[in-house]
């Protein structure tokens, strides 16, 4: 079956822009995770949704960042007024709600 | 002082050597230590898991947790050149809502 696709692989937009980063994660997956990965750095937790639960935010690093998951499927990472420390590699992960995360390709973002 | 620490590399290594890569953590909350390969350009993949203390082996892989130490190792046995990746340590407690993930250790096998 598909694993989890990421939408656009590749992204550089101005500085001052907003930016839309999509996930489709496995069909059936309860939960879904996103992280930046920064080079040469591991991976940093953004957010996480469970369901119909409330989302763990903890790890958004500013209120220009906002995420949401439609339907409990596809998810949206919002990027607003994007700065130059934003270029990272955004990956969004799902899974059953265990150990084992599916992980889709990334989208690389560069802020210029 | 971060959650999980994990030495960067890179680590160059001749084909058939044993690789020992490691990871320390903090938390004595973790109960799920699992152990990701990501290749350039890659999203990580699962490798092995283990939950709480003990050894795992999965042919050439084995994953070893030390809870008293707050130490996590994986060795791979016979490398291989394919086995050249970046490797990512990540942990978990219980209810999965946060997973925490070493910075990741290049690993290059020369043939």
């Amino acid at each position: 079956g598909a694993g989890v696709s990421q939408s656009p692989s590749n992204k550089v937009t101005e500085k001052g822009k907003d930016v839309e980063l999509r996930c489709d994660p496995i069909s059936g997956h309860t939960a879904l995770y996103w992280y930046r990965q920064s080079l040469g750095q591991g991976l940093e937790f953004l957010i996480y949704f469970q369901g119909n639960s409330a989302p763990d935010k903890s790890g958004l690093p500013s209120d220009r960042f906002s995420a949401e998951r439609t339907g409990g499927s596809v998810s949206t990472l919002t990027i607003q007024r994007t700065q130059q420390e934003d270029s990272a590699v955004y990956l969004c992960a799902s899974s059953l709600a265990r150990y084992e995360q599916y992980f889709g390709p990334g989208t690389r973002l560069t802020v210029t | 002082q971060k959650e999980v620490e994990q030495d960067p590399g890179p680590l160059s290594v001749p084909e058939g050597a044993i690789v020992s890569l490691n990871c320390t953590y903090s938390n004595s909350a973790f109960q799920y230590f699992m152990w990701y390969r990501q290749y350039s350009r890659k999203g990580p993949e699962l490798l092995m898991y283990t939950y709480s203390s003990g050894n795992k082996e999965d042919g050439r892989f084995t994953a070893q947790v030390d809870k008293s130490s707050k130490y996590i190792s994986l060795f791979i046995r016979d490398s291989q050149p394919s086995d050249s990746a970046t490797y990512l340590c990540a942990m978990t407690e219980y209810n999965f809502n946060k997973f925490y993930f070493g910075s990741g250790t290049k690993l290059n096998v020369k043939p």
